[in-house]
């Protein structure tokens, strides 16, 4: 009954291929996100979904390409995968939008070689 | 430009005793402050908030302090115990309608040797 969950956990590939994480949450919440932590440790937010409808989308390259099919699940796309893109990608969801509290996902851990 | 800092990578503390997490912001349109735990290999686990228009709120073993003319908040563990062992991340929310983000402080790494 994992609250947010993400597949893979794992991920090694190589540079130049396509890559998807998938991002899922049962807690009926309506907002989610996806962030990425560096080799630095620091977290920054990517992007927000709202009702499947995109609401942040920060410095981004366009590489990286969020779709939610429904509110329950928010998948991140990444073409031509580079070395950079070597990270832990996590995945958030938030109640409605008077809740502050966002929870996590356990994170998939991505290797670009 | 970090807008949220945490200037402390570790801090050692002993079983039982206060363990105290400083961070500090630079943005004042932010409304609500949190903090995060973080085992190796997993999520960022939330553990309390705070709202701008407070200055403590406490939780069993844990408390948060907000200093908002010196844009400073602090946590506060008591007493500390060696599962506490963890990275804790200082987060602050800013949001414009439907649109809430959180901004993260780079992290304290904290162990609780016995």
């Amino acid at each position: 009954d994992t609250a947010v969950s993400q597949t893979p956990k794992y991920l090694v590939t190589q540079m130049g291929n396509d890559k998807s994480i998938k991002c899922e949450q049962n807690l009926g919440h309506d907002t989610m996100y996806w962030y990425k932590q560096d080799s630095k440790k620091f977290l920054k937010i990517m992007f927000s979904y709202n009702n499947k409808e995109l609401i942040i989308n920060e410095t981004v390259p366009n590489r990286f390409s969020p779709k939610s099919p429904d509110k329950a699940h928010l998948n991140l796309h990444i073409n031509s995968l580079e070395l950079g893109d070597s990270a832990v990608y996590f995945c958030a969801s938030r109640g409605t939008v008077y809740q502050e509290t966002q929870y996590f996902g356990p994170g998939t851990r991505l290797l670009v070689l | 430009d970090q807008q949220v800092k945490q200037n402390s990578p570790s801090l050692s503390v002993q079983e039982g005793r206060i363990s105290i997490l400083n961070c500090d912001y630079t943005n004042s349109m932010f409304d609500y402050f949190l903090w995060y735990k973080k085992y190796p290999a997993e999520g960022p686990t939330f553990l309390i908030s705070i709202s701008s228009i407070k200055d403590k709120n406490e939780d069993g073993r844990f408390t948060v302090f907000l200093n908002k003319s010196a844009k400073h908040l602090s946590l506060h563990i008591v007493p500390s115990q060696p599962g506490d062992s963890a990275v804790y991340f200082c987060a602050a929310r800013e949001s414009t309608g439907t649109a809430s983000k959180l901004t993260f402080g780079t992290g304290t790494r904290l162990q609780v040797t016995l």
